[in-house]
């Protein structure tokens, strides 16, 4: 089945404990993106990557850091986490000439 | 600078009505259109998109929409809801450039609440 894989689905974290949500796609597209939702704000780019090794900030990218080493995969890391991270994460992933496919989403809530 | 607007933030309705939702965007260039479907507690679901064609595409749930290039827009819409289609509706626009750059961009999100 075509998905992408978002983990974890709950997070709950302490300021400044670097985490890592981890992004894994099986359709070998080779456009992946990160995306935090908040309410009345809709969804807004973090990071996006157009392919391995080529990465590049979205609208709202500061306090965060990808990687893409891998085509399937699009970690994102919070290296010191604060409050204003809260909020509800996707992960997203197409190819030219298709729509988007997105991962579950993750909640992460820093204290 | 390449923005998507969705006119209606809250939108409530009595089952059987009749829905539309406005979706208008800035930019000159290429576009592929997006309507998206988040339930409550649940990831985003894909409604219907638009890369070329029909202007008037038809979804998933009885749902279709309309571009009209001259406007910018892309509303949605729904001859007649149900309480089942309470939930969160995002338009989303795929911005096109050249050397393969593309930017998926959202609205804010419309709420739509219906009423048995």
């Amino acid at each position: 089945e075509a998905q992408v894989t978002q983990n974890p689905r709950y997070l709950i974290t302490v300021t400044g404990k670097k985490l890592t949500v981890t992004c894994s796609q099986n359709m070998n597209h080779e456009y992946m993106s990160w995306y935090r939702q908040d309410p009345g704000l809709g969804l807004r780019q973090i990071y996006y990557s157009m392919n391995v090794e080529v990465t590049d900030k979205g609208d709202v990218p500061e306090g965060y850091k990808v990687s893409r080493k891998e085509k399937r995969n699009f970690p994102l890391i919070l290296e010191s986490p604060s409050p204003n991270q809260t909020s509800l994460y996707f992960c997203a992933s197409s190819s030219t000439g298709s729509g988007y496919t997105f991962g579950s989403g993750t909640r992460l809530t820093v204290v | 600078a390449q923005s998507v607007s969705q006119h209606n933030h809250h939108v409530i309705l009595s089952e059987a009505a009749s829905l539309e939702l406005g979706c208008n965007y800035s930019y000159g260039g290429t576009v592929n259109l997006f309507w998206y479907v988040q339930y409550p507690g649940q990831h985003l679901q894909l409604l219907l998109k638009y890369f070329s064609g029909d202007p008037l595409v038809k979804g998933i749930k009885g749902f279709e929409a309309e571009f009209i290039k001259s406007k910018f827009s892309f509303n949605l819409r729904k001859p007649s809801v149900q309480w089942s289609d309470t939930a969160e509706y995002f338009c989303a626009v795929r911005f096109l450039g050249a050397g393969g750059y593309n930017k998926l961009i959202f609205g804010a999100g419309t709420r739509l609440a219906v009423h048995p």
